[in-house]
């Protein structure tokens, strides 16, 4: 059986902050991990998809690594900002193409 | 928009009735995905298609659940004689390519409630 799991389950912080969360996964199979944001009523939107040990990737505050060997992916959010509140979602793809999805990291950021 | 669309967006029936949902995936996207998502947990994956052809389903999928994607362009996903266990958001997702690993594009879900 193939878990994912994310760490913490929900986090409140304050805007300014800095966070991160953590996902781990199988580190056989491995074919790609992503993280989603899913803000309520809206699509899940993909924020990073990683391929290979070592990757780190950057979309303005948010970042993200990657260690396959050791089954872990962390997310950092820098200066955490209102608009940032939303579910982050990582997913894993081993030889298939299904994403096997963690239950995710609730994020409220207050003002 | 060009994204992945889904109708309904939300959908009230009562226990034993029959629902169908349809996806309309990013148009040059040759694979298409159906994920469902109860509370407190994450979208779990119940089938995907490559063009026309449905390529693996979940044992999630119960007999009373069906996918088409009669023309490799639209899905539709249907549940006979819905339980309240069916109540979740439904999730299609879209993507292009023939590696896996591919970035899967989502769209707003269908969420369903079985009274």
């Amino acid at each position: 059986i193939l878990n994912v799991e994310q760490s913490p389950q929900s986090l409140h912080v304050q805007e300014g902050d800095s966070t991160n969360f953590t996902c781990s996964f199988p580190s056989s199979n491995f074919y790609a991990l992503h993280w989603y944001r899913w803000e309520t009523a809206k699509s899940p939107e993909a924020l990073f998809v990683m391929t290979l040990n070592g990757d780190e990737k950057k979309k303005g505050r948010i970042s993200a690594t990657l260690n396959t060997k050791e089954g872990y992916s962390y997310l950092y959010i820098k200066g955490s900002q209102p608009e940032d509140s939303a579910t982050y979602l990582c997913a894993f793809t081993g030889a298939t193409n299904k994403l096997i999805f963690g239950t995710g990291t609730l994020l409220a950021v207050q003002p | 928009d060009t994204g992945v669309s889904q109708d309904p967006r939300h959908k009230i029936t009562k226990r034993g009735q029959n629902v169908t949902f349809r996806c309309d995936p990013i148009s040059e996207h040759n694979r298409l995905y159906w994920y469902r998502q109860t509370l407190g947990q994450g979208p779990e994956f119940l089938t995907y298609f490559q063009n026309e052809a449905q390529l693996e389903k979940s044992r999630l999928l119960s007999d009373r659940f069906s996918a088409e994607r009669p023309k490799g362009s639209f899905s539709t996903l249907e549940i006979q004689r819905t339980e309240q266990g069916d109540s979740a958001m439904y999730l299609c997702a879209s993507s292009l390519g023939v590696l896996a690993g591919g970035e899967q594009y989502f769209g707003p879900g269908t969420r369903l409630t079985v009274t």
